[in-house]
């Protein structure tokens, strides 16, 4: 059984570029999150889809977006980089939202 | 605002010795509380998961985790330590505003721990 898939694993960016990240979530579940990961911050929540819909959304700015497809993958972009968007961006999908969260490995940006 | 508190950024113990990480969590409502593992370059996987179904709850690995809601605590703990359990450990806590779905969750800043031959 296939596990989280995200792509790219790394990705260099310039400040001011967009990006687009890509979640392909274990088959069957429909429940998507995403959180970015820093040195500073930790662990942050970012955005929560099911079934194509937004849940619930993080503290972050509206430069940070996502959507979920039909077949429950899922993107998030992020518009006008910053030097402090360098992360490594982690999507994690559940069969239901109150199943336990299986985490892809990640995407590491870089945003030079 | 729910926070997670873990102490101790680095924990360090000898293979074969007891693992002890600590987690203290703010909510007054007994939410949803995971320990997650992270090995380098690697995303997170979920040692266990406490869902007030019991207070003593075994996960992966020989970890087990207590909640103790008096507390507010749930610490991780294995009885004798691994070379292989050298990996940064994440508590965790469902964001009860979201109507307790557990795909917001609120993370601690995490645990380094290093097992010494």
């Amino acid at each position: 059984k296939a596990g989280v898939t995200q792509t790219p694993r790394y990705l260099i960016k310039t400040r001011g570029q967009q990006v687009t990240l890509s979640c392909s979530p274990i088959s069957g579940h429909r429940s998507v999150s995403w959180y970015q990961q820093t040195p500073g911050q930790g662990l942050q929540f970012l955005f929560e889809y099911f079934s194509e819909t937004q849940r619930n959304k993080g503290n972050f700015p509206g430069r940070f977006s996502g959507r979920q497809f039909s077949n429950s993958r899922s993107e998030m972009n992020v518009s006008t980089l910053e030097l402090g968007d360098s992360a490594l961006y982690l999507c994690a999908s559940s069969l239901t939202d109150s199943g336990g969260y299986t985490f892809g490995s990640g995407t590491r940006l870089t945003v030079v | 605002a729910q926070s997670v508190t873990q102490l101790g950024s680095h924990v360090s113990v000898s293979e074969g010795a007891l693992v002890l990480l600590r987690c203290n969590y703010s909510s007054s409502v007994p939410p949803y509380l995971f320990w997650y593992v992270q090995y380098p370059n690697q995303g997170l996987q979920l040692l266990l998961k406490y869902t007030s179904a019991a207070t003593l709850v075994k996960g992966i690995n020989g970890f087990e985790a207590e909640f103790k809601k008096s507390e507010t605590s749930f610490h991780l703990t294995k009885p004798s330590a691994h070379m292989s359990d050298a990996a940064e450990y994440f508590c965790a806590v469902s964001d009860e505003n979201y109507g307790g779905s557990q795909g917001n969750l609120i993370f601690g800043k995490g645990t380094k721990l290093s097992v010494k031959p």
